[in-house]
């Protein structure tokens, strides 16, 4: 199975702030991976796929890079409703696999 | 607009059975990959089960040969037929759909498992 290791796994910081968030894969994922956004008990949303493909309806200030087993998820300008927690997610091959998710809160 | 509403969550006593039921609107159903997402208290996001447009399912080692996902996509649902519950599968159980190929676009508010004797 791929594993997929998320770090930090929890961060604060400002509102206005530039937050980046990485996933490494145990295999080479090519750009088969996604990123989400999940603020229970709300569904989790889809903001990345492909690795850097902004998924319709995320904003603009969430872009994410990277190719092969090491991934960025980077929102420029951190804004009050970004809180929550962050998982990459893999759909190159089954089992697909999350990351162990990158909790966000506010300073 | 795309909906998926989940249903079917409850109690559920050890080595009882539950159905679990996603029907999706707003989008073209047959062909979108469907899937099964879980959340355990305290955790984080698990891949439970896929099932393609055609209906080839794929599982989670940690639910394959207890758990069954279907679909009708006359109808536009999926369900997950959970037999043989233990205390680990209580979790928030989110329905989610994607196109081939791609990961999961869609996803619904999740209902309520909880395995408890």
């Amino acid at each position: 199975d791929i594993q997929l290791t998320q770090s930090p796994s929890s961060l604060s910081a400002s509102v206005g702030d530039r937050v980046t968030i990485t996933c490494r894969a145990s295999q080479n994922l090519g750009s088969w991976l996604a990123w989400y956004q999940h603020v229970p008990p709300k569904a989790p949303k889809s903001l990345i796929y492909s690795a850097s493909g902004l998924q319709s309806g995320a904003p603009s200030r969430f872009s994410g890079s990277g190719s092969g087993t090491d991934f960025t998820l980077t929102i420029s300008s951190l804004q009050p409703e970004d809180f929550g927690t962050y998982y990459c997610q893999q759909y190159q091959s089954y089992p697909f696999t999350f990351g162990g998710g990158t909790r966000v809160e506010f300073k | 607009e795309v909906q998926l509403v989940e249903s079917g969550g409850g109690f559920v006593q050890p080595g009882g059975s539950l159905r679990l039921s996603c029907v999706g609107s707003g989008f073209a159903f047959g062909s979108h990959d469907m899937t099964w997402v879980r959340q355990a208290p305290g955790r984080g996001l698990e891949w439970v089960s896929t099932i393609s447009g055609s209906s080839i399912p794929h599982y989670a080692d940690s639910v394959k040969g207890r758990f069954t996902i279907s679909r009708d996509n006359s109808k536009n649902i999926m369900s997950l037929q959970m037999n043989s519950p233990g205390a680990d599968d209580s979790a928030v159980y989110y329905c989610a759909a994607g196109c081939f190929g791609c990961p999961f676009d869609f996803w619904g508010q999740g209902t309520v498992v909880t395995v408890s004797s």
